[in-house]
């Protein structure tokens, strides 16, 4: 069975552009989880999708945003680009939404200039 | 405000020793507990996860918890240099379902 997956891998933007990073699950996960990774603050919860619904947020400015499609799928925006926001983005993935065992993704870094 | 607090390292110990990692917890109303394991540069990779009371055994692996002391301990016997790494601890928050990550503890194990 194929892992989670998240493209792109390295992304480099400046300060004030949007990005656009994608996550697809394990075949047959339904909830997705998005967290960021800095060396500062650690691992950060951003939010949870679940049946292309968000159940869960984290304490993150809007300029970051989700959403999940049919097929599980899911992306995370984060718009307005600041320097701060330079982080490993790690999807995570679990068959259902009240299901403990969660598998990570490979990870999208992103560096902001 | 939630909070899960692990020692960061890091913790040296020889090859073929025991090593010992502690997590203490904030919400006393937590039910699941987890350990992950992140090799630098890589994603985290779930070793263990535990529910109850006392101790969980996986091949040299073993996970305690004592939710009275709102306590979580991984141990890993016989380790080895593969075994150097960052082990975060994580606790499923009751209310929502996230996940609260520790900040980590750097494992090097020397041979």
């Amino acid at each position: 069975k194929a892992g989670v997956t998240q493209t792109p891998r390295y992304l480099i933007k400046t300060r004030g552009q949007q990005v656009t990073l994608s996550c697809s699950p394990i075949s047959g996960h339904r909830s997705v989880s998005w967290y960021q990774q800095t060396p500062g603050q650690g691992l950060q919860f951003l939010f949870e999708y679940f049946s292309e619904t968000q159940r869960n947020k984290g304490n993150f400015p809007g300029r970051f945003s989700g959403r999940q499609f049919s097929n599980s799928r899911s992306e995370m925006n984060v718009s307005t680009l600041e320097l701060g926001d330079s982080a490993l983005y790690l999807c995570a993935t679990r068959l259902l939404a009240g299901a403990d065992t969660q598998y990570f993704g490979p990870g999208t870094r992103l560096t902001v200039l | 405000q939630k909070e899960v607090e692990q020692n960061s390292g890091p913790l040296s110990v020889p090859e073929g020793a025991i090593a010992s990692l502690n997590c203490t917890y904030s919400d006393r109303g937590s039910q699941s507990f987890f350990w992950y394991r992140q090799y630098s540069g890589k994603s985290p990779e779930l070793i263990m996860f535990i529910y109850s009371n006392g101790d969980k055994e996986d091949g040299r692996f073993t996970a305690q918890l004592n939710k009275a002391s709102q306590y979580v301990s991984l141990l890993i016997r016989d380790s080895q240099p593969s075994d150097s790494a960052t082990y975060l601890c994580a606790v499923r928050d009751n209310q929502g379902g996230k996940l609260i990550f520790g900040q980590g503890t750097e494992l090097s194990v020397k041979p």
